[in-house]
């Protein structure tokens, strides 16, 4: 079967840096995004990895491992506003994404 | 202002009742799809459509029906509704469906069936 697993939620401090981890077991691969969605309101792309290793945006870097079937979301510099869910998808062989639950970060100041 | 639109934002329905929900987007992109979002769990895909003309069944498809007449609708229809159609749908679309394609999504339609 098809399945993403990502923790449910997770709390950091204003300034620090969190790790959201991921694993993903799909039928075929065709790449790992990530997505942030804050509360009440839309998801929206932040990342998108097919090779393994780290793709770095700004405060925001994701990594991949294939073999592993694992990717993290990795948020520097946290702010307040970065207090949202962060939704992993895997594409799969019919470029269809599965979506995880997503992770729910709470950012305390 | 470019982008997708859906309406309505929210709806409380009656059991049995038929109802649309309208997708609407203005970039020229070729696939499109519906997902219902539900607490705990993760997007599910309804249906999709990759290009005008042509549509799909996703995960859960049951219970609903789309069209795609032309490349900037793609509404999605209850035929009788049930209470657990009681969801968030959300209608996104990207450039094509494929690899490397960021999904735009609209703000989302919170149907409540009672």
């Amino acid at each position: 079967g098809q399945n993403i697993d990502q923790p449910t939620e997770m709390t950091a401090t204003e300034g620090a840096i969190v790790q959201i981890n991921c694993t993903y077991q799909t039928s075929g691969f065709n790449g790992l995004f990530w997505y942030q969605q804050h509360a009440g309101e839309a998801p929206t792309f932040l990342s998108y990895n097919v090779l393994d290793g780290l793709e770095e945006k700004g405060r925001f870097s994701s990594f991949l491992s294939r073999s592993k079937g694992y990717s993290y979301l990795l948020l520097k510099e946290l702010q307040m506003k970065d207090s949202a869910s962060y939704l992993c998808a895997s594409m799969d062989s019919n470029y269809q994404l599965i979506w995880g639950a997503g992770t729910k970060l709470i950012i305390k100041p | 202002i470019a982008g997708i639109t859906q309406a309505p934002t929210s709806q409380i329905l009656a059991a049995g009742r038929r109802m649309t929900l309208r997708c609407t987007q203005d970039m020229r992109h070729n696939a499109m799809y519906w997902y219902r979002q539900d607490l705990g769990l993760g997007l599910r895909l309804i249906h999709y459509s990759n290009t005008a003309g042509t549509t799909g069944k996703g995960e859960v498809p049951d219970g609903y029906s789309v069209s795609r007449a032309n490349t900037d609708d793609f509404p999605l229809t209850l035929a009788s509704a049930v209470p657990s159609q009681t969801s968030v749908y959300f209608c996104a679309s990207s450039e094509y469906a494929g690899s490397n394609t960021e999904a735009f999504f609209g703000q989302g339609t919170r149907l409540t069936v009672v």
